[in-house]
């Protein structure tokens, strides 16, 4: 079965950096888009980015544009969030999910706090 | 981009009871590109709803979605004990950004 599972949030200071995993299973990977969605503390969903499954197409949101960086490895059916600059605003759960007529699965989440 | 308002922002209704929910776009959606999911405290949102009017997989019958252009509602027959949660529209498969509406809760009166 489909099965997205994240990993790399933590607390982080003003200013840092992190990295975000989504391992992906139960589906040919390099066949979808793929999203990173975002929910800030009692907020609605944000959408951040998606990249193509042959990594060629990439968009962002304007709020992450220029200091995070999606990227793939359909080898290892991975995805990717390198985050840098990163701002209190940033704090949030961080989804990745698949794109099939919307967002079909989900991961569970990974918390990222940015806070000193 | 597209500003996608939910309205309302709470709905208290009754077990077995009807639920309308409706997104307004801010602009046409592209080739009706229109989800809608389903969160419940703690968890990932869950896919009902795509291409504005079609059931995800393993969707029950009672959820619905019908609109066009930049109106769109989705109906939730017969409120079960289950469905009560926050649900969320999204415009998707445009030009980016994709956007997301704020959110109806669905509460229990």
């Amino acid at each position: 079965q489909v099965q997205l599972v994240e990993s790399g949030g933590g607390l982080v200071k003003p200013g840092g950096s992190l990295r975000l995993y989504c391992a992906a299973s139960g589906f040919r990977f390099s066949d979808y888009y793929m999203s990173w969605i975002r929910q800030g503390p009692e907020k609605g969903l944000e959408w951040i980015s998606y990249i193509s499954g042959s990594g060629d197409t990439i968009y962002y949101a304007d709020s992450v544009k220029g200091r995070f960086t999606i990227s793939r490895d359909n080898a290892n059916n991975s995805l990717y969030l390198q985050m840098n600059s990163l701002r209190g605003e940033d704090t949030a759960v961080y989804y990745c999910a698949r794109d099939y007529g919307g967002r079909d699965y989900w991961g569970q989440g990974t918390l990222v706090t940015v806070s000193s | 981009e597209i500003v996608l308002t939910q309205s309302p922002g709470t709905l208290s209704l009754s077990p077995g009871e009807r639920a309308t929910l409706s997104c307004r776009a801010s602009r046409s959606v592209t080739s009706n590109y229109l989800a809608w999911y389903q969160q419940k405290p703690g968890q990932a949102p869950r896919l009902l709803i795509y291409g504005a009017s079609s059931r995800a997989t393993g969707i029950p019958d009672r959820f619905s979605g019908s609109g066009s252009g930049t109106d769109f509602t989705l109906t939730i027959s017969r409120l079960e004990p289950e469905d009560f949660a926050v649900y969320y529209c999204q415009q998707y498969g445009g030009s980016p950004p994709e956007t997301f509406g704020q959110g109806t809760k669905v509460e229990i009166k």
